[in-house]
């Protein structure tokens, strides 16, 4: 069974530049999660998707943004970049269902963005 | 509000010596705790899950947790350390719905 695929691995991007990062989930996952992970500010929640519907948020900028597939296949947006959005960008993939908080989630290697 | 503290960013063990990883937990419910690792520039992975079916759950790689309500608890541990398990561990913590909220990590070093 295949993980969780993100893609590109890395990207450099420069201020004011826009990006697009793409996250496979687990076939038959219906629920992706995307998180920032920074040194100073450890893993924060972005957003999470499931049926195509972004279903939580958490408190970032409108500048990052999302969508999800019929698929299940979720992107992400940042415009505008700053430097201050270099940052490793995790997806996380699980069934999605509501009211079973102890449904882990699996993680995808990341994409590392680096703002020039 | 739920949230999770780990307690030490770093820890140093020897080779074959106890690991001990602290983390406190604070929710107004009944929380859904996890323990994952990260290797370098590595996603998460997932080492156990707190499911409330057993105070005593044991994960991969030879690593179980205690969960303690009394103590608001939940340390990991594995009885003798290798050197594979230099990585990154965070502790999490989830509700209901699809939101973790992760510790500010413990950075683990095995010492030959």
């Amino acid at each position: 069974k295949a993980g969780v695929t993100q893609t590109p691995r890395y990207l450099i991007k420069t201020r004011g530049q826009q990006v697009t990062l793409s996250c496979s989930p687990i076939s038959g996952h219906r629920s992706v999660s995307w998180y920032q992970q920074t040194p100073g500010q450890g893993l924060q929640f972005l957003f999470e998707y499931f049926s195509e519907t972004q279903r939580n948020k958490g408190n970032f900028p409108g500048r990052f943004s999302g969508r999800q597939f019929s698929n299940s296949r979720s992107e992400m947006n940042v415009s505008t970049l700053e430097l201050g959005d270099s940052a490793l960008y995790l997806c996380a993939s699980s069934t999605g269902g509501t009211g079973k908080g102890n449904t882990e989630a699996f993680f995808g290697q990341g994409t590392r963005l680096t703002v020039v | 509000a739920q949230s999770v503290t780990q307690l030490g960013s770093h820890v140093s063990v020897s080779e074959g010596a106890l690991v001990l990883l602290r983390c406190n937990y604070s929710s107004s419910v009944p929380p859904y705790l996890f323990w994952y690792v990260q290797y370098p520039n590595q996603g998460l992975q997932l080492l156990l899950k707190y499911t409330s079916a057993a105070t005593l759950v044991k994960g991969i790689n030879g690593f179980e947790a205690e969960f303690k309500k009394s103590e608001t608890s939940f340390h990991l541990t594995k009885p003798s350390a290798h050197m594979s398990d230099a990585a990154e561990y965070f502790c999490a913590v989830k509700h209901t719905g699809n939101q973790f909220y992760f510790g500010t990590g413990t950075s683990l070093t095995v010492i030959p």
